[in-house]
């Protein structure tokens, strides 16, 4: 029973081209929606990070775009750079109050390859 | 890294053996995670901790077990080692209230034959 839902599983880009990656979860418990990015042999690491107060969050090239009411969310990445070539996980955190307080859940993951 | 260590690094076991992993923080973190990578699966939980002694199952926990008897470590055993269970296992940590990103350790990689 996936809570959270990637989609693309892979997706292409050429170089200086927008890359979006979509998220949907279930449970309307999750109060914390972050990003991680993954290189091989690396664990993840905290890209962005969103609260369901917020319709949208911009840092640098990296957007969230956060619909409450169709509980969904996505990433975008701007002008895309072969730098930015990675494995992309979506994610969500359970709130106070809810039996998933705490419970970090993750989607299954995008890879992304920015071409040259 | 926060921190976060992962021992050991890379481990061949047989099958029906028990293996224990673990994993250590130094970030006194309450929330400590142990997760599963597996191609096109991304991320799956297997267990997590929200105080010592506390503890709950995630979405792959059969064949799993965990323990957190202080703070810093936190154990997950695989009872009898299957060849699905054949996978890269990554510990992460949250911090209590405020600051919620989770910091993971480098990963093991369990290879089960």
């Amino acid at each position: 029973q996936q809570q959270v839902k990637q989609s693309p599983q892979s997706l292409i880009v050429q170089k200086g081209g927008i890359s979006i990656i979509n998220c949907a979860y279930e449970n309307t418990a999750f109060d914390y929606f972050p990003w991680y990015q993954q290189f091989p042999g690396k664990g993840p690491a905290l890209l962005i990070a969103i609260r369901p107060d917020v319709s949208e969050k911009k840092e640098g090239r990296f957007t969230i775009s956060f619909n409450k009411s169709a509980k969904q969310f996505s990433l975008h990445i701007m002008d895309s750079q072969p730098g930015d070539s990675a494995t992309y996980f979506c994610a969500a955190l359970g709130g106070a109050g809810g039996t998933s307080y705490g419970k970090l859940t993750f989607g299954q993951g995008t890879i992304l390859t920015v071409h040259p | 890294d926060a921190g976060i260590t992962q021992s050991p690094r890379h481990k061949v076991t047989e099958t029906g053996t028990p293996v224990t992993l673990r994993c250590h923080q130094t970030e006194n973190h309450r929330y400590m995670y142990w997760y599963r990578q597996d191609p096109g699966h991304g991320l799956r939980l297997i267990h997590y901790s929200y105080g010592v002694k506390d503890t709950d199952k995630g979405e792959v926990s059969d064949g799993y077990s965990v323990s957190r008897s202080k703070t810093e470590d936190f154990l997950l055993t695989l009872e009898s080692a299957t060849s699905s269970q054949t996978s890269v296992y990554f510990c992460a940590t949250i911090s209590q209230g405020g600051n919620t990103e989770a910091f993971f350790g480098q990963g093991t990689r369990l290879t089960v034959v």
